[in-house]
């Protein structure tokens, strides 16, 4: 069974950067053909995706992040990282790792396991 | 960017009702449609992928259809460890979107 689990400082002050670790247990991430994702959800909001690390190391990010932004990797301690800089209120979310699966064609494409999330707030 | 439209934002039902959440994509998608469920402090849950494919371990009440760029959720018979938010996903393409969500509310 394979388990996701975030970790980091649940305060960050505006204009620094926030760190998040996710360690994951029962499956390793730089074998088998899974992305590793980050995903954001706002206070009372919905969901909105952050980016990936693949197995292979390449990194996708979405756009409206992407400046500032980066996702990396620990295969020894079989890790992912978000280092999200210079952040504002607007960056004030619980942070969800997860993994993506692409398990063939038509549309078998999904998040299947998700942390249990990290509040991040934002705030001097 | 995809844009998932969820509709109703919320929904007050019972427990034993048939509900229908619908989706929809701002352009065709094909079938490459995830909904998750989501309860108060939890993370999302997948019910089904594909529009149509229930994940392992969810129960059958729980149905998905569409096509292109409308889809929907069906709980057949509603029980009360159903009412909680679920959102739509679209994965056909990059950023990958969700829809607004769903609160579903026991009446």
């Amino acid at each position: 069974q394979v388990q996701l689990q975030e970790s980091g400082p649940g305060l960050v002050k505006p204009s620094q950067t926030l760190s998040l670790t996710c360690t994951v247990s029962g499956g390793s991430i730089s074998s088998g053909d899974y992305y590793w994702n980050w995903i954001r959800q706002h206070p009372g909001k919905g969901l909105e995706w952050i980016g990936y690390i693949y197995y292979s190391g390449s990194t996708y990010y979405n756009p409206s992040l992407k400046s500032r932004l980066t996702i990396s990797r620990d295969t020894s301690k079989n890790q992912f990282s978000l280092k999200l800089s210079s952040v504002t209120a607007a960056d004030t979310a619980v942070y969800y790792c997860a993994r993506r699966i692409e398990a063939g064609l038509g549309g078998r494409d999904y998040f299947d396991y998700w942390g249990q999330g990290s509040l991040v707030t934002v705030s001097s | 960017d995809i844009q998932m439209t969820q509709s109703p934002s919320s929904l007050s039902a019972s427990v034993g009702d048939r509900v229908t959440i619908t989706c929809r994509a701002s352009q065709s998608i094909s079938a490459y449609v995830n909904w998750y469920q989501q309860k108060p402090e939890k993370a999302p849950k997948l019910l089904i992928y594909a529009a149509s494919i229930l994940q392992s371990g969810v129960p059958s009440r729980f149905s998905g259809s569409g096509s292109g760029t409308d889809f929907s959720l069906t709980i057949s018979s509603l029980q009360p460890e159903d009412f909680a938010t679920y959102y739509c996903q679209q994965s056909y393409s990059t950023p990958y979107t969700f829809g607004q969500g769903t609160k579903l509310e026991i009446k």
